[in-house]
């Protein structure tokens, strides 16, 4: 069964760092695409990022480009999204998602991110 | 990078059938086979219901069925049952290995 855990969300003052796990099991996880996808409260999902299966290809929506940065660990089975100079607009359930061919096939279930003084 | 256009709200009775549709343009949903549709209850992970256009994964009912004409996609789910009551996005791949998702649909079964 596919499983992807994220962890590491939380209260965050503007201008502040967060980094973003995704442990995943039950598939080989070198071998496929990741995603990063955001919700803000009460609103619709947001594609913010991609990689590639072995980490040498990334991909940023506009709206974060040059303050986040997605990374993975073959090794340990876990995917990264490290956040700098957050900013109130980036508060959000972020949800780790396996890719295949084009497509997000399997969600986890999220972790919130809330960026407030 | 601008949102895939989805009606915010459909609904329908039990037994009816309901259609939901996804626009884009001549650079995603018209360039690409690649559209997939999402299914959301509230509190939960989102979850794929069709890929590649008009393909089901295994374990989705045969209720649910997609199709595309040029820039537009859409979800068709016929026999409208309570638990169809969510909330359904469309994505599609827009090239340079990225996604778009719609604004979003609430669905009511009334």
């Amino acid at each position: 069964e596919v499983q992807l855990v994220e962890s590491g969300g939380g209260l965050v003052q503007p201008g502040g760092s967060l980094r973003l796990s995704c442990a995943a099991s039950g598939f080989t996880f070198s071998s496929y695409w990741m995603h990063w996808v955001r919700q803000a409260p009460g609103k619709g999902l947001v594609w913010v990022s991609r990689i590639n299966s072995d980490g040498s290809s990334t991909s940023y929506a506009d709206s974060v480009k040059g303050r986040f940065t997605i990374s993975r660990d073959n090794a340990k089975n876990t995917l990264y999204l490290q956040m700098n100079s957050l900013r109130a607009e980036d508060t959000a359930v972020y949800y780790c998602a396996r890719g295949q061919s084009n497509r997000i096939d399997y969600w986890g279930q999220g972790t919130l991110v809330t960026v407030s003084s | 990078q601008s949102a895939l256009t989805q009606p915010a709200s459909v609904s329908g009775s039990p037994g009816q059938s309901i259609t939901i549709s996804c626009t884009g343009t001549s650079s995603d949903v018209g360039a690409y086979n690649y559209v997939s549709w999402y299914q959301q209850h509230p509190g939960k992970a989102p979850k794929l219901m069709i890929y590649d256009v008009s393909k089901r994964p295994s374990g989705v009912s045969n209720r649910f069925s997609g199709s595309k004409s040029g820039n537009t996609a859409s979800l068709t789910i016929s026999g409208l049952q309570a638990e169809d009551e969510a909330d359904y996005y469309c994505s599609s791949y827009t090239g340079s290995s990225t996604l778009v998702f719609g604004g979003g649909t609430k669905l009511t079964v009334l």
